[in-house]
């Protein structure tokens, strides 16, 4: 079936500090979705793509849709003690209806 | 988005007990999916819940183990059955409100099982 591999599986960066993730698969998706979770609670969405090469963004976060479809990314600018979680990214199959998820990367910053 | 309530937050249970989550969602929704996140794990669909028909079970998940209800657009449940220690996780539903592969989370149900 598809998978997601997502890196890196941590980070332990300085605030103020940029961050970047990403998720890779041989297989194509439709759609991708990054998800942030805290502790305690349930995945929150941060930012959707619905289209090969599609670059959007949230406010200090940039994803973008692989032109290939088969890969994602996710940045996150300048940053700051609330980002701290774990960020998973997910892709939609094309035609099931299901999303796949990533193993998460959990995100740690140093004040 | 949608404003998705689930019920228990959390519950600590005895092995071979039965649990039902319920999952509440704010307004109609075709598309209802149950997940499970084993500790330090990521998510893995359990099934997805059609209303007026027999939930969508992934491999390695079965009815009689995990019975879910869908009664209704709005609402659904979830039964973990003879529980055992293994099916300590949280448990999380989800939506997806236009059909789009976008799907949003309830909170979530922290189920510990002894």
């Amino acid at each position: 079936g598809q998978q997601l591999n997502q890196s890196p599986q941590s980070m332990f960066i300085q605030e103020g500090e940029d961050v970047s993730m990403n998720c890779t698969s041989s297989s194509i998706f439709n759609t991708w979705l990054w998800y942030k979770q805290d502790p305690g609670e349930g995945p929150v969405l941060l930012i959707a793509l619905y289209k090969a090469g599609e670059l959007t963004s949230n406010g200090r976060l940039t994803a973008q849709f692989g032109i290939t479809r088969k890969d994602s990314f996710l940045n996150i600018s300048a940053s700051i003690p609330s980002d701290v979680g774990i960020y998973f990214c997910a892709g939609g199959i094309q035609g099931a209806q299901k999303l796949v998820f990533g193993q998460g990367t959990r995100l740690t910053i140093n004040p | 988005s949608a404003v998705i309530s689930q019920k228990p937050s959390r519950d600590i249970c005895q092995r071979g007990t039965s649990l039902t989550i319920q999952c509440q969602v704010d307004s109609q929704v075709t598309m209802m999916f149950w997940y499970r996140q084993q500790p330090g794990q990521s998510l893995t669909l359990i099934a997805t819940a059609n209303q007026g028909s027999e939930a969508t079970y992934e491999s390695g998940f079965v009815i009689d183990k995990f019975p879910i209800s869908r009664p209704n657009l709005t609402f659904s449940t979830l039964t973990v059955s003879n529980m055992s220690p293994e099916d300590s996780s949280i448990y999380l539903c989800s939506v997806d409100k236009g059909n789009t592969d976008t799907q949003y989370f309830g909170p979530g149900t922290r189920l510990t099982v002894l």
